[in-house]
This record gives C-alpha cells, structure tokens and sequence, in this order.
C-alpha cells in the first residue's frame, strides 16, 4: 500500500535538543495525524491537525499541516529520555483512506 | 488506554494453522481497521469496517478475513499460517469512517 515518505528515518540527540521531523505525501490530505510507538505497544495519537496551516501544540510537541496540504512537521522542544519511540505521521485523502508514514525513531540520549 | 482492546496479546502457533484475533473498539466508534506491522515495517493497512459491512481492502492476503458483528466487535482471522506472518497485529477504531483513529495495544504473532 501507499506509504508516506517520511524522514528522517533515525535520529540520536541529547536530550535537552529540539528535534524536528517532516512528513510528505505526492498527493493532498484533508487530515495529519502524528502518533507515537512505543516498543511492542499499540500507536498514540500525539496531535491532530485538520486544516491547512493549521499550527497545533501539545505539551513540548507541536505541529504543523502544511499550506500545500502535502506536508507536515513535527516538532519537539527539550527532549527528555522518555520521547524515545518511533513517531509516525498519517494522512487521511479526500477519499477518506488513511495512510501512514515509514517512522522516525528517536533515541535521546542522557 | 485509547479505549480499543484486543486479545489475545501474546499467540504462538505453528505454521499452517489458524488463528483469530479479536478487537473491540471504543465505545460508540462505529469504524474498525485492522494493520500489520512486521520488523522494521511500518503500519500496513489490511481492511476497514464500517458498522458491520467492510468499508477499504488495503494489502490483505486471500488466507486472511475479518468481519464485525452487530456489537461492534471485530475478528481478524488468519489461515493457513507461514513463519512470515508473524507481526503484531494492531486494531484501530473511529467514530465514523474517516475520522482519527485510537488504536489498540496489538497481538502479538509468532508462527513457528
């Protein structure tokens, strides 16, 4: 199935570091979806977004859905040990099917 | 606790046999999507439901088959198990077709 091309596919910080990640897709969303995995657990939903330029905040987490509707970034201020996981995006089409990116995993290192 | 439960969690079995997982989705979703996701694999999306009837096929084998019953509940079934089957499994639910999905804590597989 489609996927989302999203990147980076792996990143090492030190944990007070900011960390940015980026989703794109060849075709428009209407929906960004960012989630969070942690090892042999299900995906949490981190932040919605629904509208184009949408800039959304949860916590030390933001993200955006960006104005060509094609993109979306997230991005998380002071990094602390516990946002180790693999953080996927989603995107949902006009013919309301989701798709989910590859993954970025994050390491954060003390 | 996203609201989604699925069981069982842990399930080994041997190859060419079969198995059902079970989900249930949060109370008053209406919409149920099943994925698998293999090492180092993203999520792939198998099929979605939609308040009993099967709503998107996504990347789902001919040995597999899901339905949902009239409570909401939903069962993925896999036959004919092979060693690459093994994966987690997760189950996903939404208020309508469309709308965000909350997903559960997986099944994990192993065909031996």
């Amino acid at each position: 199935g489609q996927q989302l091309n999203q990147s980076p596919q792996s990143m090492f910080i030190q944990e007070g570091e900011d960390v940015s990640m980026n989703c794109t897709s060849s075709s428009i969303f209407n929906t960004w979806l960012w989630y969070k995995q942690d090892p042999g657990e299900g995906p949490v939903l981190l932040i919605a977004l629904y509208k184009a330029g949408e800039l959304t905040s949860n916590g030390r987490l933001t993200a955006q859905f960006g104005i060509t509707r094609k993109d979306s970034f997230l991005n998380i201020s002071a990094s602390i040990p516990s946002d180790v996981g693999i953080y996927f995006c989603a995107g949902r089409n006009t013919g309301n099917q989701f798709y989910f990116g590859t993954g970025t995993s994050l390491t954060v290192i003390p | 606790d996203s609201g989604v439960t699925q069981t069982p969690k842990h399930l080994i079995t041997a190859t060419g046999q079969r198995v059902t997982l079970r989900c249930s989705p949060r109370s008053g979703d209406l919409s149920v999507y099943w994925y698998q996701q293999s090492l180092d694999q993203g999520l792939q999306f198998l099929i979605q439901y939609y308040n009993g009837e099967e709503r998107a096929k996504g990347n789902i084998l001919e040995r597999f088959s899901a339905q949902q019953f009239p409570d909401l509940h939903s069962e993925l079934n896999l036959s004919s198990l092979e060693l690459g089957d093994s994966a987690l499994y997760f189950c996903a639910s939404s208020v309508e077709d469309g709308a965000t999905q909350y997903f559960g804590p997986g099944t994990r597989l192993l065909v031996l």
